[in-house]
């Protein structure tokens, strides 16, 4: 089993469009969870942050839930510019382990 | 601000050479580390160093070896390269302590044939 598991898509949805994503991760002593956006052929860049109470940022919304050991992300409104694969990523005592991404294509 | 830089950004090497891929970072971060992704993989952790003079294995380590050779740069080489090595290689770093947010490189395209 994968330490982080994401479902890969692809997800195609138009403009306007709310689409959320999940990722379960296997060590429960995982201290720290991010998602992470990677367009095509660039590096991987920092989103957003999840904490356990929640968080968002404008139309971004991240929840974590420790005792299932799951992460999601939600995005409302969907641009174009959305359009990209999104990592979920876990940290634990300086090993950061990556999901395998979900890619994300918003359509006009 | 130059960030995290790869050296370089692309390489073509027959199976059975030896290369080195370079990383420096200029943001005084501790703790570096070294990526491959390949499709439908995601990223894999190779080696990272917690800090300079230290080392660690990843998930993926056989093939491999690193150097960190000083707090700035991370070396990740090649001895004897296969084609099931061929893949995007990214090297990344992060400050220790506080939030463990991670800077990536462009990337190191290689293909061995």
């Amino acid at each position: 089993r994968k330490e982080v598991e994401q479902d890969p898509g692809p997800f195609n949805v138009p403009e306007g469009a709310t689409v959320a994503f999940n990722c379960t991760y296997s060590n429960s002593a995982s201290q720290s969870f991010f998602w992470y956006r990677q367009d095509c052929r660039k590096e991987p860049k920092l989103l957003m942050s999840v904490y356990s109470s929640g968080n968002e940022d404008g139309r971004f919304t991240a929840q974590l839930n420790r005792a299932s050991q799951y992460i999601s992300l939600l995005i409302r409104d969907s641009k174009l510019s959305d359009s990209a694969t999104y990592l979920c990523v876990v940290w634990s005592n300086n090993d950061m382990r990556f999901g395998a991404g979900t890619r994300l294509t918003v359509k006009p | 601000n130059a960030g995290v830089t790869q050296t370089p950004k692309f390489q073509v090497l027959k199976t059975g050479q030896s290369m080195t891929l370079q990383c420096a970072q200029d943001m005084n971060h501790n703790s570096m580390y070294w990526y491959r992704q390949d499709p439908g993989m995601g990223l894999r952790l190779i080696y990272y160093s917690a800090s300079e003079g230290t080392t660690d294995k990843g998930e993926v380590p056989n093939g491999y070896n690193v150097s960190r050779l000083n707090k700035r740069e991370f070396s990740l080489r090649l001895e004897s390269a296969a084609p099931s090595q061929t893949s995007v290689y990214f090297c990344a770093s992060r400050v220790a302590g506080g939030t463990p947010e991670a800077f990536f490189g462009q990337g190191t395209r290689l293909t061995v044939v």
